[in-house]
This record gives structure tokens, C-alpha cells and sequence, in this order.
């Protein structure tokens, strides 16, 4: 399976700054997702992000806070905008590559504390 | 639509006890069904998966489940559990020809004790 590594690990930061959180995975793969776990939580789907296209984004998640980029097929980033400390969460990075029975395979994450 | 319902939120075993861990799912299409382990301070590990085939899937760290699609199940199984199997351990769905369209339960947290 892909190895994915992600950056940060772990942040804390200040309401009303941006972080941007980077994915990097060894192989080439066709799609990237990015998840938000909140505290206590199970995993949320944020957006869908393949390489050439824009990110297709889930209800109750938009381009304008969570802005994403994919211009390759091993490195996506997300950024989490002007923060509250509602978006205190772990934002995990899975791919999957081949066709829909391939299960998704995920980083370590990134936990983000917003003070 | 899907949805996910993993009955237990905690599980709490004693080392080298068996161990169930429940999963009912919802679905008007037929599904892949996925188990998956979150150690401390760590990203998803895929456990086991079921594509089609047989029904007893087994997985690493000597896990299975059971497919049952009459009950709409998906359990997940050890003999005996070990002190390093303490983890959140997340039952999924995606429906068969989606990609990207994974649904989780809310997790269900395994405690075990010596």
C-alpha cells in the first residue's frame, strides 16, 4: 500500500490565522481525500481532490475555508482559513488508487489545536 | 444513502479474552465493507476488507468479520486480545462502484486491560 506522509504532525494556532496542511504520498495515485475528526468524533469527508480539476467539496464544506490544491499526482495540500476554535480537529489525508473497490489508505494526520 | 451504526462506544476486555466488536449498516445499494484501527496519536490502519467471496474475512493482527447480509452486519472478531490491540477501531461502508464515498461509524474504543 501507499506511504503517505503528512505536515504538520500537530500545530497550535492563533483565531483567525491559516494553516495549510501538506500530503505527500510515494506512488502516483488518482485520488486524494481529505477528512476533519473532531474530537470524539468519527471521520468527515471535507472534499474529493484529483489532479487537473478542482477539489468537489462535501455539504457543509466550501472552497473558500477549506481551499485545496492538487497539482500532481503525489502532493496535495489543504488549508484551513481563518480558524476558530471550532476547527480544532484531526485533518487526515487518504488516497486511493484504481477503481472503487480499492480501500483508501491513510496518513498519520494532523492535529490542530486553535487557541 | 448509508449510514453506519457501530452499537458499542466502548469496549473494555481483559488480555487474552475474546472480543466482538458490532457493526450494522444501512444501504439501498450494495456495499464494500472495511474495518479500520486508530492507534493513539496515528492516522487509519486498514484492518480487513470485504469485497465479495466469502464471508469470513480475515485480517491482520490476527482480526476477522463475518459479512452477514441478511442481518446487515459486519462484526469484527479476535479469540484473544492482546494489551497493543487497545485502539479506536471504525467499521465503514462505500457503495460498490463509487470511489471516494466511504461512511463511517462513530467509532467504537477497545480497552484492554491485564
Amino acid at each position: 500500500s501507499a506511504v503517505i506522509s503528512q505536515k504538520p504532525s500537530r500545530d497550535i494556532c492563533q483565531r483567525g490565522t491559516s494553516l495549510t496542511i501538506q500530503c505527500q504520498v510515494d506512488s502516483q495515485v488518482t485520488m486524494m481525500f481529505w477528512y476533519r475528526q473532531q474530537p470524539g468524533q468519527s471521520l468527515t469527508l471535507i472534499a474529493t481532490a484529483n489532479q487537473g480539476s478542482e477539489a468537489t467539496y462535501e455539504s457543509g464544506f466550501v472552497i473558500d475555508k477549506f481551499p485545496i490544491s492538487r497539482p500532481n499526482l503525489t502532493f496535495s495540500t489543504l488549508t484551513v482559513s481563518n480558524m476558530s476554535p471550532e476547527d480544532s480537529s484531526i485533518y487526515l489525508c487518504s488516497v486511493e488508487s484504481g477503481t472503487g473497490n480499492q480501500p483508501q489508505h491513510f496518513g498519520d494526520g494532523t492535529r490542530l489545536s486553535i487557541l | 444513502a448509508q449510514s453506519v451504526t457501530q452499537l458499542d462506544s466502548q469496549v473494555p476486555v481483559f488480555e487474552e479474552a475474546p472480543v466482538e466488536l458490532r457493526c450494522n449498516y444501512s444501504s439501498s445499494v450494495s456495499v464494500y465493507l472495511f474495518w479500520y484501527v486508530q492507534y493513539p496519536n496515528q492516522g487509519l490502519q486498514l484492518l480487513l476488507k470485504y469485497l465479495s467471496g466469502s464471508t469470513l474475512v480475515k485480517g491482520i493482527n490476527g482480526f476477522e468479520a463475518e459479512f452477514n447480509k441478511s442481518q446487515t452486519s459486519f462484526h469484527l472478531r479476535k479469540p484473544s486480545v492482546h494489551i497493543s490491540d487497545t485502539a479506536e477501531y471504525f467499521c465503514a461502508v462505500s457503495p460498490r462502484g463509487s470511489q471516494g464515498n466511504l461512511i463511517f461509524g462513530k467509532g467504537t474504543k477497545l480497552s484492554v486491560k491485564p
